[in-house]
């Protein structure tokens, strides 16, 4: 199947300070991408929705200056996590969908953040 | 309520038993998809179903559309399908976003 890809896998970083997290599309060309957060034993929550060349779409209440997304390639969505606090320490997951004739979402393994 | 439910929430069984986690939804959609999630945290998409059902190794998915269910079926269980599986639904209304369960949590005893 399909390949997405996250780096960091783990990233332990100091209050104040900003990380970027990387998904990509490795064998496909994504359009679209989605990042999730998820909190230990809860179902993933949507973020927002990544569209290349154009603004990321924010669900309700994700802070669209907080987390930053930019898409600027078919194959690459970056999140930033500015001014991290230690609330905002997560496992976040990207997906990218693939709008071949599978018309599928594709996972990628996940970034564990840690604020201290 | 949720939009989508799923049982049980936790399930042990003896490893060779025959598994099955059940997902409802409330809402019209396009597609179900069932995924996997072991306690490394990346997720695996093992099917996406809009009718039918579909077969993979051990692994079987069924979907009714009239009645809004679906399963996912586990034969011969091993202590390697212990994971959380997932059933994720996308609305017909909220274009390609996923709606998810919360998950049905599998341990299998060797």
């Amino acid at each position: 199947g399909a390949v997405v890809s996250q780096h960091p896998s783990r990233v332990i970083c100091k209050s104040g300070t900003s990380v970027k997290i990387e998904c990509r599309s490795l064998d496909f060309q994504a359009t679209t991408m989605f990042w999730y957060r998820q909190f230990p034993k809860q179902s993933l929550m949507l973020m927002a929705t990544s569209n290349e060349g154009s603004k990321a779409t924010y669900e309700q209440g994700v802070e669209k200056d907080k987390f930053l997304i930019n898409h600027a390639s078919l194959t690459l969505s970056t999140l930033t996590v500015t001014s991290a606090h230690p609330e905002d320490s997560s496992f976040y997951i990207c997906s990218a969908l693939d709008r071949g004739y599978r018309y599928e979402q594709y996972f990628g393994p996940g970034t564990r953040l840690t604020v201290t | 309520k949720n939009e989508v439910e799923q049982s049980p929430q936790n399930l042990t069984a003896q490893e060779g038993e025959f598994i099955t986690i059940n997902c409802s939804y409330s809402v019209g959609i396009s597609a179900l998809h069932w995924l996997q999630q072991h306690p490394g945290g990346g997720i695996v998409s093992l099917f996406m179903l809009s009718s039918g059902k579909k077969k993979h190794g051990r692994l079987i998915a069924t979907i009714n559309i009239q009645e809004k269910h679906s399963s996912l079926h586990i034969t011969a269980s091993h202590p390697r399908d212990s994971a959380v599986y997932i059933c994720a639904v996308r609305r017909k209304s909220s274009g390609d976003k996923l709606t998810f369960g919360t998950g049905t949590r599998l341990a299998v005893r060797p």
